[in-house]
């Protein structure tokens, strides 16, 4: 079966520091892999998205990037955190060319002070 | 441009009360698909079902139910009998056509389900 993880579970960063946060599928193959952010309010807001090894695309322009390095390994990084980048991060995994439901990860709540 | 709205910000019931969360969607495309996610306080979002949009049949699993209406745009989710595990924040999303290989989900803006023993 498949499953997917997220390090850390809580992050507590301050203002102008670096960020990486990392995301691993296992039992699956060239997963198409997503990153979200979900702030106070609850909505859930895509930042990137992956259908392959270093192809990121790109849903909001800010001061976040994303690699996939491998093929089930899809990373958020900041050079600079900034306040507003406070929130609960999820990844999201798909079947690579397969349906378009999605599976997510535990999250990581980042507080950036 | 796809989009789906929850009106229904907060659901407060009592257990075993049966309840309906709305969920209203707009698309221009004939090919769509439709999901309905629970958070529950861990914050992890469980994918529960998904509809395509040329199968409206509703589905029914244990206490859940989904009622898909293309006529109303509207795809809601019925808990019978509810229970305070069922606490939660519920999403309704869409999907689209799938573009660059991959398919892009919107989602609502979620309902908030308080189940009180």
């Amino acid at each position: 079966s498949q499953t997917i993880h997220q390090w850390p579970a809580t992050l507590v960063q301050p203002v102008g520091s670096p960020l990486s946060l990392e995301c691993t599928v296992e039992g699956t193959s060239n997963p198409n892999l997503y990153w979200y952010r979900q702030a106070a309010g609850r909505g859930l807001q895509l930042l990137f998205y992956s259908v392959g090894i270093g192809q990121i695309s790109s849903e909001v322009p800010q001061n976040l990037s994303a690699s996939r390095p491998q093929d089930r390994q899809f990373i958020l990084s900041s050079k600079k955190l900034l306040l507003s980048d406070s929130g609960f991060y999820l990844c999201a995994w798909s079947v690579g060319g397969g349906g378009p439901e999605q599976y997510f990860g535990p999250g990581t709540r980042l507080t950036v002070t | 441009a796809q989009k789906v709205t929850q009106a229904q910000t907060e659901i407060s019931v009592v257990e075993k009360e049966d309840v309906t969360l709305d969920c209203v969607y707009e698309t221009r495309d004939t090919t769509y698909y439709l999901f309905w996610y629970k958070q529950p306080p861990s914050g992890e979002l469980v994918f529960l079902i998904r509809r395509n949009s040329f199968d409206e049949q509703n589905e029914i699993s244990g206490r859940y139910s989904w009622n898909f209406q293309k006529s109303t745009s509207s795809f809601n989710f019925t808990i019978t009998a509810s229970q305070v595990v069922d606490s939660a924040v519920y999403f309704c999303a869409l999907s689209e056509a799938e573009t660059g290989g991959s398919y892009i989900p919107t989602f609502g803006r979620g309902t908030s389900l308080i189940v009180h023993p």
